[in-house]
């Protein structure tokens, strides 16, 4: 079973807008920690913003929050005021603890695209 | 604090042959890995180390496969036999420490190109 899950292929936004990015994941393991990544075009992969599983609330870094839902085993990536730099693939990973040894596994991505 | 280095950035090799990529992690990063991303996918762990002992390889293609972290720090991955499938970005990613928390930091990757 796809440990993490990313439904939207390609999602186009507003400059200026917000914008959310799905993802869902799939653990027995009660400590994990889920992380979102960006890659632009240019192929380099940037950490954007971690929430732990034994986190009460969301994770928030500057126009990035992550909207924690544990029961629905959903982790979506919420941008604010989107900006033209914002245009990249979107990644989400998770890390177990207990098992696995911390490896982490990525989704397949999603493609944003910021119009002016 | 300097980045992760991995070289080459491109490679162009006729399958059949061989290739290695090299990668320097950040300074004491004690978690090392290699990931092979294929274009228009997620990136998927090929090995993953803890200092210079292996964590988990159970997806790496051991037939043509082969990595190596001697002395705890920087790390080559080599491919011998290419084949055509093995076209991909190559990265390399380590991490403070394997906990759950710790998120990984990656270099610019190495893209191969197999003809």
């Amino acid at each position: 079973a796809q440990k993490i899950t990313q439904t939207q292929p390609g999602m186009f936004v507003q400059e200026k807008e917000a914008v959310t990015l799905d993802c869902t994941y799939d653990t027995s393991d009660p400590s994990y920690g889920l992380f979102w990544y960006k890659q632009p075009s240019s192929g380099e992969m940037i950490f954007l913003i971690y929430q732990g599983s034994y986190d009460q609330q969301n994770a928030t870094e500057g126009r990035y929050s992550l909207n924690f839902q544990k029961a629905r085993k959903s982790a979506n990536l919420v941008i604010s005021a989107s900006q033209l730099g914002d245009s990249a693939m979107y990644f989400c990973a998770m890390r177990e603890g207990n098992t696995n040894a911390g490896k982490s596994t990525f989704g397949d991505g999603t493609t944003l695209t910021v119009k002016p | 604090e300097a980045g992760v280095a991995q070289s080459p950035r491109y490679k162009i090799i006729e399958k059949r042959q061989s290739v290695a990529f090299w990668c320097n992690p950040i300074s004491g990063h004690a978690t090392l890995y290699w990931y092979q991303q294929i274009l228009g996918q997620g990136p998927k762990l090929l090995i993953q180390f803890q200092n210079n002992g292996v964590v988990d390889d159970s997806q790496l293609p051991k037939d043509r496969f082969s990595a190596e972290r001697l002395k705890g720090v920087d790390s080559t991955l080599k491919i011998q036999p290419a084949k055509l499938e093995d076209s991909a970005v190559y990265l390399c990613a380590s991490s403070l420490a394997p906990g759950v928390n710790s998120p990984l930091h990656f270099g610019n990757g190495t893209r191969l190109t197999v003809t």
